[in-house]
Formats: structure tokens, C-alpha cells, sequence
């Protein structure tokens, strides 16, 4: 597509429930990343995916989350027993990479989470 | 691992005064990008700075580069209230991640 696409855009849920955020990068585009971030704040990165490898999920706080990615497509990114602290902006990026360089970022418009 | 961190973190100026943020890094850093991010939209790419004392420029915003390459500069001469926003630098953690600072809100008075 011609960006990167991001649902839902708003969502509003139960503490304890699970959610699913989803993201369909630019075409083309082998690396996609997710990141946090709370209102206010800067961009906490969660995970990476090369392909549908992820060699970097360093940032995921807790094993309540996991991301997924098929092929070089969609990639979802799942909290479950959702609390609180979890209410957030969820970015979602993707870049182009051609060996060791390294492209400018995409940003979807992001997915809001609020937890109640 | 690696740190990245900007000052200041919030600028409000006069519209048509210059505006400058300052981004230091830990380590060296093999480039640096610059973002920016409007109130209530998403961050969007501007530049990447890769050589040793890199200066580029876009229009009203000069970026630099460090001679150590451990940190960066944007400023803006004149500013415009359309530069109102968050202006995040980033660098290059590891393979292929960027590590965000905390970023530089800019708020300017018409």
C-alpha cells in the first residue's frame, strides 16, 4: 500500500480482556517495528521483525505481550489480560533495508489503546 | 545499552525566533535520524546524517552531525507556528533498531 496501515485506530477495553492491534506495512518493506508510546512521552520500542523473524524483541515488558508477523506482510502485535498501564499509542513502523543501510522509518498513525 | 537523550525537553519561542534541540548519545553512533511529530499525528521521517560532521539542510532547518558522530543538532531559523510539534533525533542500536530521545516539544506564540 501506499503507508502504513494500522486497526483498529482507537480502542477502548476491560482490564483483563485481550486485544489484538494490527499493522500492514508499505509494500516491499522487509523491516517492521513496534513501539510505545505513552502520552507525552517518547517512543519505546517493543519488537522488530526482519522477514517474519523477529531478531529483536528486547522491549516487550512483560510475556503478556507477543507479535507476530506473516511473511513480509501484516503483523499483529497481542496483549492479553490487558491492565492499566498498558493504555497507550501503539506505532507501528517500516523501513526499507538494503544490507547493513538503513532507511527512514514509516509510521502508521497508530493504534490508542485505553484500558479501563 | 544505548542512551540517547535530547534537551531541552520542551521550547516555547516567538513565532519567527530560531529554535535549536540537541541530541547526545552514550556511544558513537553509526548514523542519526531526525523525526518529526505533529500534535496528534505520528512521527515523520525528516533527514539521516551518516558522515563524521555532516551539516545538511532543509529549507529553514540545518542538521548536524558531531565530529565524534556522538551527537546531532536541529535548528530552525525563523520559525513558523506550521513547525509546532515534538522533533525526536534517533540512532542505530544493534543491526538495524533505532534508539528514540526523549524528544523536543515545540510550542511557538503567533
Amino acid at each position: 500500500g501506499a503507508g502504513v496501515s494500522q486497526s483498529p485506530s482507537n480502542k477502548v477495553t476491560e482490564k483483563g480482556k485481550d486485544v489484538e492491534l494490527r499493522c500492514d506495512p508499505i509494500s516491499g518493506h522487509t523491516a517492521l517495528y513496534w513501539y510505545r508510546q505513552r502520552l507525552g512521552q517518547g517512543l519505546e520500542f517493543l519488537i522488530y521483525f526482519q522477514g517474519n523473524s523477529a531478531p529483536d524483541k528486547s522491549g516487550l515488558p512483560s510475556d503478556r505481550f507477543s507479535a507476530e508477523r506473516t511473511g513480509e506482510s501484516v503483523s499483529t502485535l497481542t496483549i492479553q489480560r490487558t491492565q492499566q498501564e498498558d493504555s497507550a499509542v501503539y506505532l507501528c513502523a517500516s523501513s526499507l533495508v538494503t544490507g547493513p543501510r538503513l532507511y527512514g522509518y514509516t509510521f502508521g498513525s497508530g493504534t490508542r489503546l485505553t484500558v479501563v | 545499552g544505548q542512551q540517547v537523550m535530547q534537551i531541552p525537553q520542551y521550547q516555547h519561542v516567538q513565532e519567527g525566533e530560531d529554535f535549536t534541540t540537541y541530541c547526545n548519545s552514550s556511544t558513537t553512533l553509526s548514523n542519526i535520524q531526525w523525526y518529526k511529530q505533529r500534535p496528534g499525528g505520528h512521527p515523520v521521517f525528516l533527514i539521516q546524517l551518516v558522515k563524521s560532521g555532516e551539516v545538511k539542510k532543509q529549507k529553514r532547518l540545518t542538521f548536524q552531525f558531531g565530529e565524534a558522530k556522538k551527537n546531532s543538532s536541529l535548528h530552525i531559523t525563523a520559525t513558523q507556528t506550521t513547525d509546532v510539534g515534538t522533533y525526536f533525533c534517533a540512532g542505530i542500536q544493534g543491526a538495524q533498531k533505532l534508539v528514540f530521545g526523549q524528544g523536543t516539544r515545540l510550542t511557538i506564540n503567533p
